[in-house]
């Protein structure tokens, strides 16, 4: 099976900066012949449904803010937050669809500074 | 809008059995593929099954294969999933999700989760 392994475990941001999740797949989850690098991020609040913010690497969900952006290729993922909002507060996950069985990182815990 | 809204979340002893559904609505159910996923403390979210869109392909995850049921009412928009010789392994917050139309599987819709629990 495909390792996911997400850093950091948690980290606190102060509202308006950055942050930053890294997520490193043990196998290259990039599709040379479809140009398209099977990963995803999901949002999750406690007591809510996920929420799919980016497929793709970089594509994002109908509807998902500019400030979320993902990028990488490969076997290296990064998915930021350009400006950190109140509401962003939620655990973070990515997510390999490349190989079966599709396996998840362990998640990125994003607090206010 | 579109909605997954879980139930049958519960307190089960090892051996038991316990079935969780997850009820559609605002989109065409039958036209979705349909997965289980289960999050661990401390391990994150584990992969469990998925359903065909008529019911009539489906797989699931080693640790589960032989004890848990998916399965699926396209006249009445509900996924099921049926488990059987429970283990404490089992226990956890199972999500319902919807599988989007897309080439790999991304899961677009969510529901709220079922808590399950192991325990005698």
């Amino acid at each position: 099976d495909i390792v996911m392994t997400q850093s950091p475990d948690s980290l606190a941001v102060s509202l308006g900066e950055r942050a930053t999740i890294n997520c490193k797949s043990s196998q290259n989850i990039l599709s040379s012949s479809k140009n398209k690098n099977y990963l995803n991020w999901y949002q999750h609040k406690p007591g809510q449904p996920l929420k799919l913010l980016i497929y793709g690497a970089s594509t994002r969900q109908s509807g998902v803010p500019d400030r979320f952006s993902g990028s990488g290729s490969g076997t290296d993922f990064t998915l930021t937050i350009s400006s950190l909002q109140a509401e962003d507060v939620a655990v973070y996950y990515c997510h390999q669809d490349y190989i079966t069985p599709i396996t998840f990182g362990g998640g990125t815990k994003v607090e206010i500074k | 809008e579109v909605q997954l809204v879980q139930s049958g979340g519960d307190l089960v002893q090892p051996g038991g059995s316990l079935r969780l559904s997850c009820a559609a609505s605002g989109f065409t159910f039958s036209a979705y593929w349909m997965h289980w996923v289960r999050q661990v403390p401390g391990k994150g979210l584990v992969w469990v099954s998925y359903i065909s869109t008529d019911g009539g392909g489906s797989r699931y995850a080693d640790s589960v294969k032989g004890r848990f049921t998916i399965s699926r009412d396209n006249v009445k928009n509900i996924l099921y999933l049926q488990m059987n010789s429970v283990r404490a392994e089992d226990a956890g917050l199972y999500f319902c999700a919807r599988d989007a139309p897309d080439d790999g599987t991304i899961f677009d819709c969510w529901g709220q989760g079922a808590l399950v629990t192991v325990s005698s």
